[in-house]
């Protein structure tokens, strides 16, 4: 069964710092997703990665994935207020037609 | 060009009555899948919906149930309502042959179960 796990759940920091978010999941993928929600809305899509040492950027975030380690990772450069959100990452096969979502993780950026 | 579209946006319902919540796909898209998200917690999977059946299917009773329809929109229908249904419902579409960069999810379906 696939499982997707996140760490931190829980994240306070201040702004101007850097910080990870790591998705470590269980089985083989096609497609890693990392989504934002903001409270009361809906999921945002952030990055789509296909394959293994692939590398997204936008604005303060970076997605990477290594597949062999089944691992990904979001970065957030120079944390603004902002970017206080959940983030989720998801990952698909698609021989199962369906995405599993890890808990999400809550971060909260300190003026 | 429109997105995936939910209805309604929000609701509110007494434990027992039945709910059925609206989803048109993205243009193009041609399989739904349904999302149920309780607060605090990652949204889970419950069925996924190509060419009007049911392809594939979560963790979830058979109070749950859907439909597609032949213009690819699609209903998701919750029997006998628990307080514990109580939760965002949300719809993602996608086409079969694409690249499959991105999923699209609607702005969902707010359900509160009193």
């Amino acid at each position: 069964e696939l499982k997707v796990e996140q760490n931190p759940l829980f994240l306070s920091m201040q702004e101007g710092k850097n910080y990870t978010i790591y998705c470590n999941y269980s089985t083989t993928s096609d497609r890693l997703y990392w989504y934002r929600q903001d409270p009361g809305k809906s999921l945002e899509s952030l990055f789509v990665l296909l394959s293994n040492g692939a590398v997204k950027q936008e604005g303060r975030l970076m997605a990477s994935l290594d597949t062999k380690a089944r691992l990904s990772t979001l970065h957030i450069t120079a944390a603004v207020h902002d970017l206080s959100a959940t983030y989720f990452c998801a990952v698909e096969r698609v021989r199962d037609d369906k995405i599993i979502f890890g808990k999400g993780t809550r971060l909260h950026i300190l003026p | 060009d429109a997105g995936v579209t939910q209805s309604p946006t929000h609701l509110i319902k007494t434990r027992g009555q039945q709910v059925t919540l609206r989803c048109s796909p993205k243009s193009g898209h041609d399989t739904v899948s349904w999302y149920q998200q309780a607060l605090g917690q990652g949204p889970q999977f419950i069925f996924q919906y190509y060419e009007e059946e049911e392809r594939q299917r979560g963790n979830f009773p058979d109070r749950f149930s859907g439909h597609q329809f032949p213009n690819y929109s699609s209903e998701l229908n919750v029997n006998a309502l628990l307080l514990g249904d109580s939760a965002l419902y949300l719809c993602a579409s996608s086409g079969t042959g694409s690249s499959g960069n991105t999923i699209y999810f609607g702005e969902g379906s707010w359900l509160t179960v009193v």
